[in-house]
């Protein structure tokens, strides 16, 4: 039972566009949401998130927007840059007492010149 | 500043042999860990968390085991490994990020090792 789920396995945007990540969750328990980004034959890296109280977190080329009606969020990167491209994951999480976070399966961005 | 090791950074181990992934966390005392795994054309999937020394719990049946002998410590096994047991196994330890009101404790995740079981 996949909770968070992203559907678009890759994405392809040209340098200066906005890239739009996607990740739709079924719990409606989990009140933290968060992406990482992921480089080959690396960790994933911590990039932005979002509490459930929240709508929307901004953190410069970085915006990630929560709809909990429709239990989806997503992830806008303008302009994107070459560097952007990556894998990245989408988190979310429900139990503070073990910080046990549940991914998806991860979007590759590519952001071609 | 903390800091997460891992390794090693590649493993090819036969059908049948054992495992042994290390990873060691520095600049914290008493962090939650983690051991996640990244199959082909899969999430990272969490295998193992522990609170504290000797605390471990499973989150999947699988053929790992997991122990934490040192605080900062946290060692990923197998008796006998598995085909499927092959893919990319990430050490994370979490640090709390927000306030009172509304956070979470964000994972920081070791560069990963990868085995190739043959």
């Amino acid at each position: 039972d996949q909770q968070v789920k992203q559907n678009s396995p890759s994405l392809s945007v040209q340098e200066g566009r906005i890239s739009i990540l996607n990740c739709d969750y079924t719990n409606s328990m989990f009140d933290y949401f968060l992406w990482y980004k992921k480089y080959p034959a690396e960790g994933p890296t911590f990039l932005i998130s979002i509490s459930s109280i929240k709508d929307k977190n901004e953190d410069g080329r970085f915006t990630v927007f929560l709809n909990k009606s429709a239990k989806h969020l997503s992830l806008h990167i303008v302009p994107s840059q070459p560097g952007d491209s990556a894998v990245y994951f989408c988190a979310a999480s429900v139990d503070h007492n073990t910080d046990k976070l549940i991914f998806g399966t991860g979007t590759r961005l590519q952001v071609f010149p | 500043s903390q800091t997460i090791h891992q390794w090693p950074a590649t493993l090819v181990q036969p059908v049948g042999s054992p495992l042994s992934l290390e990873c060691t966390v520095e600049g914290t005392s008493n962090p939650n860990l983690y051991w996640y795994r990244q199959a082909a054309g899969r999430g990272l999937q969490l295998l193992f968390y522990s609170v504290g020394i000797g605390q471990i719990s499973s989150e999947v049946p699988q053929n790992l085991s997991a122990s934490r002998p040192q605080d900062r410590q946290f060692i990923l096994s197998s008796k006998k490994l598995l085909l499927s047991d092959s893919g990319f196994y990430l050490c994370a330890w979490s640090v709390f990020q927000g306030d009172f009101l509304s956070g979470a404790n964000v994972l920081t995740f070791g560069a990963g090792s990868r085995l190739t079981v043959l």
